[in-house]
């Protein structure tokens, strides 16, 4: 059964800072991994997918990574933001319906 | 996102009544799916289908059936709410599965009081 840990679960950083985001799972036999933002009481903004042939994706100051061999997944934020605070979530994907299995997520708060 | 949307958003129902959320997509994507987020549980999937007509279990089922007449729209049926059926409901639509990758696209939720 494909498990999805997320650490730390909540990360308090000063603005400006640069941050990693840390994913695991179980199983290598991944499809793909794609990271999400949620804001409080909101729905899931999807940042990256990271297919399963490709190590890693790029947008803006977000670059997230994948070694399926070690069953790791990064999220790295350079030169965070207040607006950056939120709750990040990844998710691997499991079968060929492509079921996504979520972490429980880092809450990250950037203090200004 | 504007290419789908849930309804209601909010709802406040009492024990053993029954209660249909609705997912309703302008994408003319293949799959939907329905999700569950609770603290401590994170997202888990209740249902989802692949076409119409086409539907699966996902890991927490119980007590809950869905059904998809037209590509458009999928339905979640809580047959006789519990209070352990209080949570927010998320619903996602995707284009394409299997190696090769896709993304899901997620709705803005419904949050569910059973009381």
């Amino acid at each position: 059964k494909q498990e999805v840990t997320q650490i730390p679960a909540a990360l308090s950083v000063p603005e400006g800072e640069n941050l990693v985001l840390n994913c695991s799972f179980t199983d290598s036999a991944i499809y793909n991994l794609q990271w999400f933002r949620q804001d409080p009481g909101k729905g899931l903004t999807s940042l990256l997918l990271i297919q399963s042939s490709q190590r890693e994706q790029t947008s803006g100051r977000l670059n997230a990574s994948l070694d399926k061999s070690s069953g790791r997944s990064t999220l790295y934020i350079a030169a965070s933001q207040p607006g950056d605070s939120a709750t990040y979530l990844c998710a691997a994907t499991r079968g060929s319906q492509g079921n996504l299995i979520f972490g429980k997520g880092t809450k990250l708060s950037v203090k200004p | 996102d504007a290419g789908i949307t849930q309804s209601p958003r909010h709802k406040v129902t009492e024990t053993g009544t029954p209660v249909t959320l609705r997912c309703h997509q302008t994408e003319n994507h293949r799959y939907m799916y329905w999700y569950r987020q609770d603290p401590g549980h994170g997202l888990r999937l209740i249902h989802y289908s692949y076409g119409v007509k086409d539907t699966d279990k996902g890991e927490v089922s119980d007590g809950y059936s869905v059904s998809r007449s037209k590509t458009e729209d999928f339905l979640l049926t809580l047959e006789s709410a519990t209070s352990s059926q209080t949570s927010v409901y998320f619903c996602a639509i995707s284009e394409n599965q299997g190696v090769g990758g896709y993304g899901y696209t997620f709705g803005s939720g419904t949050r569910l009081t059973v009381v």
